[in-house]
């Protein structure tokens, strides 16, 4: 069963600070790989996608990179703002589902303190 | 900048009744999906949707489930007789047929089956 993982499951940071969040996945057949922010009780923004042939992507602050071969990637985010307190979600779509259904990782809930 | 929307934003019903969940997708997209949150877990996929027919769907899209897209912008979600265990943030999402095939989500619907 193809299964995503991200650890850790939460995290608190003071303001400033650069982080990264880690997401695992099975199965190293995909075809892409998105990052969402949710904030509570809201739909999914997009932040970046990365596809199966790419290392990495890059917006504003954030850069996420994929080791397909290990089954990971992170999402790097340079000096945090409170702002960005909201939970991560990683979500790969697979070689296999036909219509590019998107698997989800449980996500990383940050909390950035001012 | 277009976007998913999605109708109504929280919906309360007793269970045994009859939903429709409403999306408009983006325009130009092609390919349509749903996906549900119960509170505290993962996303998880439903169904999607492509050229007025179902082209994949999770074990959790029983036949109480069905989807339908009744005009050239709306695709709803109908569940016929409705459980606790429907009890979730459903999402709405969208993407052309191009590459990276990007989906775009909606800002979801809180179904409350009492």
């Amino acid at each position: 069963k193809q299964e995503v993982t991200q650890i850790p499951a939460a995290l608190s940071v003071p303001e400033g600070e650069n982080l990264v969040l880690n997401c695992s996945f099975t199965d190293s057949a995909i075809y892409n790989l998105q990052w969402f922010r949710q904030d509570p009780g809201k739909g999914l923004t997009s932040l970046l996608l990365i596809q199966s042939s790419q290392r990495e992507q890059t917006s504003g602050r954030l850069n996420a990179s994929l080791d397909k071969s290990s089954g990971r990637s992170t999402l790097y985010i340079a000096a945090s703002q409170p702002g960005d307190s909201a939970t991560y979600l990683c979500a790969v779509s697979y070689m296999d589902t036909g219509r590019r259904a998107l698997t989800f990782g449980s996500g990383t809930r940050l909390q950035v303190q001012p | 900048e277009p976007e998913v929307t999605q109708t109504p934003s929280h919906q309360v019903t007793q269970m045994g009744q009859e939903v429709i969940l409403r999306c408009v997708p983006i325009s130009n997209h092609l390919y349509f999906y749903w996906y549900r949150q119960i509170l505290g877990q993962k996303v998880e996929f439903l169904v999607s949707f492509y050229n007025n027919e179902i082209s994949e769907k999770s074990e959790i899209f029983d036949d109480q489930f069905s989807v339908e897209r009744p005009d050239g912008s709306n695709f709803t979600l109908k569940i016929r007789s409705t459980k606790l265990e429907d009890s979730a943030m459903y999402f709405c999402a969208s993407r052309t047929g191009f590459i990276p095939y990007e989906q775009y989500f909606g800002p979801g619907t809180r179904l409350t089956v009492t």
